[in-house]
């Protein structure tokens, strides 16, 4: 079945490094997501990754892909507070044209201390 | 990225009255946009995909007759939630797929009185 599965809180002081965890069931997914929801606002894309790459940097943002453990992870350079919010991981099992549905995971809430 | 756009951002209306959502995507075309609803600390379910000049496909749960969808467009979707309910009261997402991304929009705030 398709499951995408998150820890809930994370609590981080600023300055440090955020690792936010996602594992994932469909190993047939070509790209995974991850997302930023503040509150009361919608989802913002922060970052994707191909399921051929292992890595991809985009400023702060280093997400990591590790196909075999299905397991996925966004990590935050020298987090700030405004990089609280809920960060969401996504997937698009067999993705290959204008359907294919997002499966999110449950979101982890990120909590950025000054 | 690509832009989604939704209104109204927040509204407040009374038990059974009818509200319609827009959604539009700014700067590219969507033949396929994709309707989500939000509970409190909850993760996304997605209601429905909004095809443009043909039916939407509902979701297993989501009825069709209440949750009206058109997408008269291939830049606007509108969802009609009729004869709104208390418990309908929800945060409501919008959403289109531009290249290999998929794009939302700010969410429409609901609350049934």
């Amino acid at each position: 079945g398709e499951d995408v599965e998150q820890s809930l809180f994370l609590s981080v002081r600023e300055g440090d490094s955020s690792v936010i965890n996602c594992t994932y069931t469909d190993s047939s997914s070509t790209y995974l997501y991850w997302y930023k929801q503040e509150p009361g606002a919608g989802l913002q894309l922060l970052t994707y990754i191909f399921s051929n790459m292992d890595m991809k940097q985009d400023q702060r943002l280093t997400v990591l892909l590790n196909k075999k453990d299905k397991h996925l992870s966004l990590r935050i350079a020298d987090t700030q507070t405004g990089d609280s919010a809920i960060y969401f991981c996504a997937e698009i099992p067999n993705y290959g044209g204008s359907q294919g549905n997002l499966i999110f995971g449950k979101g982890t809430k990120l909590s950025v201390k000054p | 990225g690509a832009v989604v756009s939704q209104h109204p951002s927040r509204v407040i209306c009374k038990s059974g009255t009818s509200v319609k959502i827009e959604c539009r995507s700014l700067d590219f075309q969507a033949t396929t946009m994709f309707w989500y609803r939000q509970f409190p600390k909850k993760s996304l379910m997605l209601m429905a995909t909004s095809n443009e000049g043909s039916k939407a496909t509902y979701e297993q749960g989501v009825e069709k007759d209440k949750f009206l969808i058109n997408h008269a467009s291939l830049t606007l979707s509108t969802l009609t939630v009729t004869s709104a309910h208390p418990e309908d009261s929800s945060f409501y997402i919008c959403s289109a797929r531009a290249g290999t991304g998929q794009f939302f929009g700010p969410g429409t705030r609901l609350t049934v009185l």
